[in-house]
This record gives structure tokens, sequence and C-alpha cells, in this order.
């Protein structure tokens, strides 16, 4: 099993510019979510999604579209980049969402806006 | 909104010494997680607490979950350069719903040699 894979590592965006943030799991999780990760305040719930065609708003859902048309994958799409985007994303998946199931992260992408 | 405070943010200390890192809210959590962080890779879960007052133990680290449910502590016994990393706790709402999680600010921990 590949786990969670992310694409792609690192991106530069120009302020305006539209782009695609790529979540694939092989592990056939019912439960997917986005985070972003910025110095001092932990990871933050974007997007998240409870199975395929189910999708719902985190904390910091402005700015990002999500949809989830298979189980495996959950892509993350910025409409129209801001400076303020600029963080590292994570990807995650677990069973089913409960309390106590393990989530499992990708690798991230390091995204800049200039 | 609910918030998990984790304290200190960062740490620095010499091989051989213990350390503990706090996680702490007003509001109840149904669960509470740790998870530990390399440079340049997510994060990974170290445990899952549930039970008010429950301890749990993994070699070097210990867990235990507050009787109220609304902090965690995570002790490290004689810490190697290894440890050093991000500690993340994360707590799941008592009103959860779609698997959210509520994460803390994490601690940089740092163990030279």
């Amino acid at each position: 099993n590949a786990g969670v894979t992310q694409t792609p590592k690192f991106q530069v965006l120009k302020t305006g510019q539209s782009m695609t943030l790529q979540c694939a799991q092989d592990m056939n999780h019912e439960y997917m979510s986005w985070y972003r990760q910025d110095p001092g305040m932990g990871l933050r719930l974007i997007h998240y999604s409870v199975g395929a065609g189910i999708t719902d708003q985190g904390e910091v859902p402005n700015g990002y579209n999500v949809s989830r048309s298979t189980t495996e994958d959950f892509p993350l799409r910025l409409l129209s980049a801001a400076p303020s985007q600029t963080s590292v994303y994570f990807c995650a998946s677990s069973l089913r969402g409960t309390s106590t199931d393990t989530q499992y992260f990708g690798p991230g992408t390091r995204l800049t806006v200039l | 909104t609910q918030l998990l405070e984790q304290s200190p943010q960062f740490l620095s200390i010499q091989e051989g010494e213990n350390l503990t890192v706090y996680c702490n809210s007003s509001s109840v959590f149904s669960s509470l997680q740790w998870y530990r962080q390399e440079p340049g890779e997510g994060p990974v879960l170290l445990v899952t607490v549930v039970t008010g007052g429950e301890v749990k133990k993994l070699k070097r680290l210990t867990f235990q979950f507050g009787d109220a449910r609304k902090d965690s502590s995570l002790h490290i016994t004689a810490a190697q350069p290894g440890d050093t990393g991000l500690y993340l706790c994360a707590g799941a709402p008592s009103y959860n719903q779609g698997g959210k999680l509520i994460f803390g600010q994490g601690t940089e921990l740092s163990v030279k040699p």
C-alpha cells in the first residue's frame, strides 16, 4: 500500500492563479480531509468528506473547493490564489472518521503564493 | 469554537532529561490523540486516549487523559536525540460529527546529544 499520496510536493503560484492539489489513498478509507499548517497554529481543517459524493466545510474553507467523485481521490482546488494561502497543505484519511480512528497523513504540499 | 492550548511551544533539552508537554482546553473531548511530525513529513499517530484518567505507555513515552477529558499530557523519560520533532495533540469534540479533529499549536522538541 502506498498510503496517502499528495502531488505536487512544492508549488509556487502568482496571486490570482488557480491550481489543484491532488490527494489519493489506496486503503479504501471512507473519510478524507484537507488541513493547512502554519507556524504556531497547528493544523486547521479546510474541508472534509465522509464518502464519495459527500463533502463539507471545516474551520477555514474560504478560497478552497473540493469534490469527491471516487473513494480514492480528494482534490483541493484553489480558485484564485492569495498570499494568505501560503502554507503547507496536508491530506489525511481514516477508515470511517470516528473519534478513535487513526488518521493517516500524506507527506504534504508546500505552497508559496507571491 | 473549541481550542486546545499546547505548552510549551518550544523545548530544548539535553539527552537523558525528562520532559512533559501539556494540552489543555475548557471543553470536553470524546478522545484525544498525540501525533509526532518530522520535518518535511506528515504527522504520525502515537496514541489515542478515550477514557477520563486513562494512562497509556509507549516505551519511554507516557500519555495521560485528564479525569474530566479536557486535558492531556505527554511525558518522555530519558529523552534521546531520536525523540526530536514536532509533537501535536488533537482532540475529537464531544459533539463530533464527520471525524473533525481540533489540533493544538504543537511543541517543537529538540534533544541535544
